[in-house]
């Protein structure tokens, strides 16, 4: 069972509407969580990084969320752009030394007119 | 600054051949990695390295070796392709931001291999 789990899959909303995405994990304890962009063919991007006393973090019309006690984090992205379709991935780093990521599958976003 | 760039882009492979997926950068990072990233599946690291001269495994390393000569360069070799790395590969280089173990992480675009 991946211990990062990202919900929905994938969605599709209308251009200029907001959307949350999910994160679950189940890794404890954790240095940070970021949360990354990537385009179709392309390397992922990275939008916030959290620690793990951090509740919130935001990046222009990306706004993430972490709560430890529920072991969740959301990606909020408000008034979508054609821009924003990509799939969104959530990283958990174990020691903050980089080796030690767990990855979700991310989330496939689709932003139509 | 070019970043992170790879090559080459495409490559299709017959199983058993060998051959190198380039990784540079030009941000002066001590920190790269190697993924693959497979459909279903998050990103999975292959080798990393902390620096020049000093490489280590990841979560997935067999079939695979990686040298660091320098700081700017991080190739990652296949000996031996078999149809299980049909993979797409990622190079990352990393900087540390401060204290408090947040760095931050730049991929390259990527190299889609095919192993027939």
């Amino acid at each position: 069972k991946n211990q990062v789990e990202q919900s929905p899959q994938s969605l599709i909303i209308l251009e200029g509407k907001n959307c949350t995405l999910q994160c679950n994990y189940t890794v404890s304890p954790f240095s940070n969580l970021r949360w990354y962009k990537q385009d179709t063919g392309r390397g992922p991007v990275s939008l916030t990084i959290m620690t793990f006393s951090e509740n919130t973090k935001s990046n222009g019309r990306y706004t993430a969320t972490l709560d430890a006690d529920t072991k969740q984090s959301s990606l909020h992205i408000t008034a979508s752009q054609l821009s924003d379709s990509a799939s969104y991935i959530c990283v958990v780093d174990i020691t903050g030394g980089g080796n030690k990521l767990t990855f979700g599958t991310g989330t496939q976003l689709k932003v139509e007119l | 600054n070019a970043g992170v760039t790879q090559t080459p882009k495409f490559q299709v492979l017959k199983t058993g051949q060998s051959m190198t997926l380039q990784c540079a950068q030009d941000m002066n990072h001590e920190y790269m990695s190697w993924y693959r990233q497979d459909p279903g599946m998050g990103l999975r690291l292959i080798h990393y390295s902390v620096g020049a001269g000093i490489t280590d495994q990841g979560e997935v390393p067999n079939g695979y070796n990686v040298s660091r000569s320098t700081t700017e360069d991080f190739p990652l070799r296949l000996l031996s392709a078999a149809p299980s790395q049909t993979s797409v590969y990622f190079c990352a280089s990393s900087e540390r931001l401060g204290t408090g173990g947040r760095y931050e992480q730049y991929f390259g675009p990527g190299t889609r291999l095919t192993v027939t």
